[in-house]
């Protein structure tokens, strides 16, 4: 089935030790997306590509950059992560301005 | 601020019942709006959208209302069954499908 696949499921850290989380698609969509969602809140846009153009939000901490080799790979580097950092993160892809599938997420543990 | 408010933030329905959740917005630009259905560890699922070209949608037991002069929309899950029970989050997408989401409502359906 094609889908949106996230790894690790859980990751523990330790406090400024530097993290990647990987997302990879088999949809062939054009757009990733990452998200990150703390406890009892909506999901918050971070950055995404649309094609090869990366779009960085506004508010996204410096802390967080991504890396996109190829259409079906997109990479969270968390540089320095604090405790402020620990969530859930979520991938999801579109086919242009369609619908957004995600992932089941990356589960961030900051110690 | 907040470009799609979503109320309540929790409800509780007996199963068989109908839980409403509404969402307003204010974004003119809006030409798209889903709705979410995200169980616990999970990712958020596209449950049903519409376009601000049609008042309804009904897809079985889902249906969104849509008024757009108000600026409003809701989802009635109608015959509510406890495997209903998730947060539910409506969101708006303009340029890009770029999603704005609402704060989410935590639907609880007892047996």
């Amino acid at each position: 089935d094609a889908m949106v696949i996230q790894n690790p499921r859980y990751q523990v850290t330790q406090f400024g030790k530097p993290v990647t989380l990987s997302c990879s698609q088999t949809l062939n969509h054009n757009v990733m997306y990452w998200y990150q969602q703390k406890s009892s809140q909506a999901p918050k846009l971070l950055f995404h590509y649309y094609d090869k153009d990366f779009n960085n939000e506004a508010d996204t901490p410096d802390n967080f950059q991504s890396r996109r080799p190829n259409t079906s790979f997109c990479f969270l580097d968390i540089r320095s992560p604090g405790l402020g950092d620990a969530a859930m993160y979520l991938c999801a892809t579109s086919r242009g301005r369609e619908t957004q599938y995600f992932g089941p997420g990356t589960r961030l543990l900051v110690l | 601020q907040q470009q799609v408010k979503q109320s309540p933030q929790s409800l509780i329905v007996q199963k068989g019942g109908i839980s409403i959740i509404n969402c307003a917005y204010e974004n003119t630009a809006f030409d798209y709006f889903p709705w979410y259905q995200q169980f616990p560890g999970k990712g958020p699922a596209l449950l049903i959208a519409i376009r601000p070209d049609v008042s309804e949608k009904k897809e079985g037991r889902f249906t969104i209302s849509f008024n757009k002069s108000a600026k409003q929309f809701s989802l009635h899950i109608m015959d509510s069954q406890p495997g209903d029970s998730a947060t539910y989050f409506c969101a708006g997408s303009s340029t890009l499908g770029r999603l704005y989401f609402g704060r989410g409502t935590q639907l609880t359906v007892w047996p």
